[in-house]
């Protein structure tokens, strides 16, 4: 069984001011994590992915995030907001346990809003 | 690369009648593609799992003859909403996995807008 909480639902941010949005996750097996951006009615997009290489994930428009096994933890940060910014964060775990098509478990979402 | 579009963006339907939504990737094939759904201001929830040539795997709860799934080319997904009612209107988005060993990834479509009057 695999399950991600994301711990805040809403996070407020001046523009320029560093970003950081909280996941922890839950897996039996080795996970492969993700988090995905949601603009308002659209699609989701990938920021970035960590499927046990690097700890340290650099994805798009300058976002971060670190796995860290011992924490069970994968936040997202990014050190300097643009109001661009602003949307739906999703945390995501893959279920790793079958072959192809593996199961995505999505967080609840966090909503970022960027204030100037 | 690694684009997934679906048609229609938005629809309105009256309540009883289908509704068909599509889902392609554009730049690469995939064996399997998934389809979920959203609410308001909530997660995504996985509806059903669809693999090219084969049954799609419905997730618990979720109504098989309802919610149709065909997967007929290793680049077209569709889910048909049949006597669609109020309660179905929803925010639908596809999902799509190339193809190949160990690839894991999931592409989103942009989602469609469901409104059933």
């Amino acid at each position: 069984a695999q399950s991600v909480t994301q711990l805040d639902s809403h996070v407020s941010v001046s523009e320029g001011t560093p970003v950081l949005l909280r996941c922890n996750y839950s897996s039996s097996y080795s996970p492969s994590l993700f988090w995905y951006v949601q603009h308002p009615n659209k699609g989701l997009q990938l920021l970035l992915k960590y499927t046990s290489a690097a700890t340290l994930v650099k994805g798009i428009n300058g976002f971060e995030a670190e796995f860290k096994k011992s924490e069970t933890s994968f936040h997202l940060t990014k050190p300097s907001a643009h109001m661009s910014d602003a949307a739906e964060y999703f945390c995501v775990v893959s279920d790793r346990s079958g072959g192809g098509g593996n199961k995505l478990t999505f967080g609840t979402g966090t909503q970022l809003k960027v204030e100037l | 690369g690694a684009v997934v579009s679906q048609h229609p963006s938005r629809v309105i339907c009256k309540s009883g009648t289908s509704v068909k939504i599509e889902c392609r990737s554009l730049d690469f094939q995939a064996t399997t593609m998934f389809w979920y759904r959203q609410f308001p201001k909530q997660s995504l929830m996985l509806m059903a799992t669809s693999n090219e040539g084969s049954k799609a795997t419905y997730e618990q709860g979720v109504e098989k003859d309802k919610f149709l799934i065909n997967h007929a080319s290793l680049t077209l997904s569709t889910l048909t909403v049949t006597s669609a009612h109020p309660e179905d209107s929803s925010f639908y988005i596809c999902s799509a996995i190339p193809g190949g060993a160990y690839q894991e990834t999931q592409y989103f479509g942009p989602g469609t807008r469901l409104l059933v009057l």
